[in-house]
């Protein structure tokens, strides 16, 4: 079973608008993190936002949010008022902490347009 | 510079032939990874260095991938005898411990195209 699931290969959404990146997740472990990253067209990959699976509140930094769920073990990205910029590669990614080992196990991916 | 440098940024090599791509963490990162990205596809673990414990080798993908590190500082993935489904980009990481909130923080990767 994949551990790292994103179901949408791409995505629209028009300037100024909120956009949702599904990702769920699979793990017995009760330690671990979620992280989201951007790859745009040059290949870089930029770090965008982590949530702990203990942390009670939704992490945010500027325009990203998280709506973390675990009980559906779901960890949805939530970019709001989306720019031109935002078009690229969205990676859900998760390390589960108790494996002994830190890497990080990505999910394939969902390519985001976005429309002027 | 401040981030992780990866050399040569591309690499054109013909099938059965060895290859080293080279990856320098950031200064004072503890943590390494290399991962391989195939064409638009994710980001696939091969290796993961962790000071001077014994490396997770658990994703290199036969034992013609090899990876080395020197300490904290520079690791060396060995690929050899190249095959055409090794074509794919390299990416090495590093984080500044093991915890589980510490980000891994990318460098531009190795492009490597197997003729």
């Amino acid at each position: 079973a994949q551990k790292i699931t994103q179901t949408q290969p791409g995505m629209f959404v028009q300037e100024k608008e909120a956009v949702t990146l599904d990702c769920t997740y699979d793990t017995s472990d009760q330690s671990y993190g979620l992280f989201w990253y951007k790859q745009p067209s040059s290949g870089e990959m930029i770090f965008l936002i982590y949530q702990g699976s203990y942390d009670e509140q939704n992490a945010t930094e500027g325009r990203y949010s998280l709506n973390f769920q675990k009980a559906r073990k779901s960890a949805n990205l939530v970019i709001s008022a989306s720019q031109l910029g935002d078009s690229a590669m969205y990676f859900c990614a998760m390390r589960e902490v108790t494996a002994g080992s830190y890497q990080l196990t990505f999910g394939k991916g969902t390519k985001l347009s976005v429309i002027p | 510079g401040a981030g992780v440098s990866q050399s040569p940024s591309n690499k054109v090599t013909e099938k059965g032939k060895d290859v080293e791509l080279r990856c320098d963490p950031i200064s004072g990162h503890t943590a390494l990874y290399w991962y391989r990205q195939r064409l638009g596809q994710g980001l696939e673990f091969l290796i993961y260095f962790q000071g001077n414990s014994a490396p997770d080798k658990s994703g290199l993908p036969s034992d013609r991938f090899s990876a080395e590190r020197t300490g904290e500082s520079v690791s060396t993935l060995t690929i050899q005898r190249t095959q055409q489904e090794d074509s794919a980009v390299y990416l090495c990481a590093s984080s500044n411990r093991g915890g589980a909130n510490s980000p891994l923080h990318f460098g531009n990767g190795t492009r490597l195209t197997v003729t």
